[in-house]
């Protein structure tokens, strides 16, 4: 069984702090997907990550995906409160179906 | 609309009663995933329709649990004799190539809240 490990679970911060959250598996994916949610909605697509190694930037955020596919993580610089909600890092099998973590919950308080 | 649609957005049930949450999905997007997710949790695959054929249905968690596509595009969840711990919220997502084009996104609806009384 492919699982996602997700953390922190919970991460309150004050405005304009970084923070690192971290997906880590035993199994390899052939990509990687980070989500934002929010309250009432479905999850938004951030970033997929497919090649070994790969960084991919997103204004404030930056993406890895580690070398050897199995584990990714997510660094937001300088964090506003618009950042604030539950970030999910997902994992493509084969079939297409996403295996999602247990999500990071992010406050970022004014 | 442009957009994955579900419905009914919230929906109250007592035990025992049965229920049936419909999705729309982006037209001409061929594949189509059902995802349950509790409450602070990330979502957890229930099945995959590709086109009319449900390929995966591993995570259906009883025989409670009926998902159809019929022609191919709208695509229906059904649970029967709810309980208790059905409730959730039910996400819908569609994608626009088959599924073992694992890089394709999935664009995700704004889910149905279910709460089982």
């Amino acid at each position: 069984t492919q699982l996602l490990e997700q953390s922190p679970q919970f991460l309150s911060i004050q405005e304009g702090e970084n923070l690192t959250v971290y997906c880590n598996s035993s199994s390899v994916f052939s990509s990687l997907q980070w989500y934002r949610q929010e309250p009432g909605e479905g999850p938004v697509l951030l970033v997929t990550v497919v090649t070994g190694g790969e960084v991919k930037k997103l204004k404030r955020l930056t993406f890895q995906f580690g070398d050897a596919r199995k584990d990714s993580s997510l660094h937001i610089t300088a964090a506003q409160p618009g950042d604030t909600g539950l970030y999910l890092c997902a994992g493509a099998s084969n079939t297409g179906k996403l295996i999602f973590g247990q999500g990071t919950t992010l406050q970022v308080k004014p | 609309g442009a957009g994955v649609s579900q419905s009914p957005r919230y929906k109250v049930a007592k035990r025992g009663q049965d229920v049936a949450l419909r999705c729309d999905p982006i037209s001409g997007h061929v594949s189509l995933f059902w995802y349950q997710q509790a409450l602070g949790q990330g979502p957890e695959f229930l099945t995959y329709f590709q086109n009319e054929a449900q390929l995966d249905k591993s995570g259906l968690p009883s025989d409670r649990f009926f998902a159809e596509r019929p022609e191919g595009s709208v695509s229906t969840l059904k649970i029967q004799r709810t309980q208790q711990e059905d409730s959730a919220v039910y996400l819908c997502a569609s994608s626009f190539g088959s599924g073992g084009r694992s890089n394709q996104p999935q664009h995700f609806g704004d889910g149905t809240r279910l709460s089982i009384l």
